[in-house]
């Protein structure tokens, strides 16, 4: 079942910063974090397991509530090269077959 | 180093014909998988390969078939294409925590 990304779409200037929201109605072993370009394949981002904790890529963080079975990333001080599409993948054991939210494409304009 | 090498890059067929997409990794990965992405659909699974000489279905399997030929290949198949078929495939490989994608297979059914 696919996660549930929030919101579709974000425009912003550059420094700026953002939340993508995804959450899934399955308990989550796993949630991942890719970004796509226009035209490309996906990119790994970083991933989030059970228990686990926060981590963090350059200006690039996210969060992982197992609770709720939400993940959000938090993009600070957005830059140029940030836009794209973002998909959180979720997982609901250590196999890695995952499941992707619909994604949120995201702009930051100078 | 190729990564994940995926042929073709494009392929027009008509409605009731054949095809079999190719992928093949020279990283000696494990698991492989076969994705789907349509506009506003996000990324969906297919299948996947957890190992050599294991498959098993994702999300969308209904068309399709795979084949994990040997460690390096991992093939989809489409018996009787039709237009719902029409996508963009993307194959992925997977170490550890990260998935590898190929550049994408544009199929279009007419």
């Amino acid at each position: 079942q696919q996660p549930v990304q929030s919101p579709q779409a974000v425009i912003l200037r550059e420094g700026e910063d953002a939340v993508i929201n995804c959450s899934s109605s399955k308990a989550l072993y796993s949630v991942h974090w890719y970004r796509q370009k226009h035209g490309e394949a996906p990119v790994f981002l970083m991933i989030l397991l059970k228990g686990g904790e926060q981590k963090g890529h350059e200006k690039i963080s996210a969060s992982f509530n197992e609770k709720k079975q939400q993940s959000s990333l938090y993009l600070t001080a957005s830059q140029l090269s940030y836009s794209g599409t973002y998909f959180c993948g979720t997982g609901r054991n250590s196999g890695y077959a995952l499941n992707f939210g619909k994604g949120t494409s995201l702009l930051v304009t100078p | 180093n190729a990564g994940v090498t995926q042929t073709p890059k494009f392929q027009v067929l008509k409605t009731g014909q054949s095809m079999t997409l190719q992928c093949a990794q020279d990283m000696n990965h494990n698991s492989m998988y076969w994705y789907r992405q349509d506009p506003g659909m996000g990324l969906r699974l297919i299948y996947y390969s957890a190992s050599e000489g294991t498959t098993d279905k994702g999300e969308v399997p209904n068309g399709y078939n795979v084949s994990r030929l040997n460690k390096r290949e991992f093939s989809l198949r489409l018996e009787s294409a039709a237009p719902s078929q029409t996508s963009v495939y993307f194959c992925a490989s997977r170490l550890q925590e990260k998935l590898f994608f190929g550049s994408g297979t544009q199929l279009s059914v007419l």
